[in-house]
């Protein structure tokens, strides 16, 4: 079964308009992440959420939200998507500081038009 | 410095050949190593834990180098199945539940 879950699984956009991105798990993890990650290149980290504290990386642009409505979901909003927005989207979940071991979900692939 | 350093790659070796990649870290006080596993347009997957006292699991076995901060992976016997991206990953400092990855080394296993 499925434990880190992300739909949809391909997301085709227009330039400028808004997209969300949705993960959810089942293992009741305390940690959620968001990833960018684009060919050849290691996951770049957006922000996080320990339980309901979110936390956004530095050079994360504005461009970028989410939300955690409650421990099973996450979403990610890009506001206006732009062409060099084109990415992977992983969403990941670790247990707590105690087990920083993540588990990542299938990812949802971004097409900007 | 670059935080966690692999060589990219691609590795192309023969079914049944020994390969080992290996991957330095830049933090000292990262406590947290692993070997991820990326297929082609897939999600990263745990391949395993790098403990200091070295494991083995199956055809692979890690090992790690606090002194050297340097972590390794070897793998025996390759089999097609085996041809991916292995992405090195290093928590990022002491007590930190935050992961450094790597970009990765592409191995291709040729029949």
């Amino acid at each position: 079964d499925a434990m880190v879950i992300q739909n949809p699984r391909y997301q085709v956009t227009q330039f400028g308009k808004p997209v969300t991105l949705s993960c959810s798990q089942t293992l009741n993890h305390n940690v959620m992440y968001w990833y960018q990650q684009k060919s050849s290149q290691a996951p770049k980290l957006l922000f996080h959420y320990y339980d309901k504290d979110f936390n956004n990386e530095a050079d994360t642009p504005d461009n970028f939200q989410s939300r955690r409505p409650n421990t099973s979901f996450c979403f990610l909003d890009i506001r206006s998507p732009g062409l060099g927005d084109a990415a992977m989207y992983l969403c990941a979940t670790s247990r707590d500081m105690a087990d920083p071991t993540q588990y990542f979900g299938p990812g949802t692939r971004l097409t900007v038009l | 410095r670059k935080e966690v350093e692999q060589d990219p790659g691609p590795f192309n070796v023969p079914e049944g050949a020994t390969v080992a990649f290996n991957c330095t870290y830049s933090n000292s006080a990262s406590q947290s190593f692993f070997w991820y596993r990326q297929d082609c347009r897939k999600e990263p997957k745990l391949l395993m834990s790098v403990y200091s006292s070295g494991n083995e699991d199956g055809r692979f076995t890690a090992q790690l180098n606090r002194a050297s901060q340097y972590i390794s992976l070897l793998i025996r016997d390759s089999k097609l199945s085996d041809s991916a991206t292995y992405l090195c990953v290093v928590n990022s400092g002491a007590g930190s539940y935050q992961l450094t990855f790597g970009k990765g080394t592409k191995l291709s296993v040729i029949p």
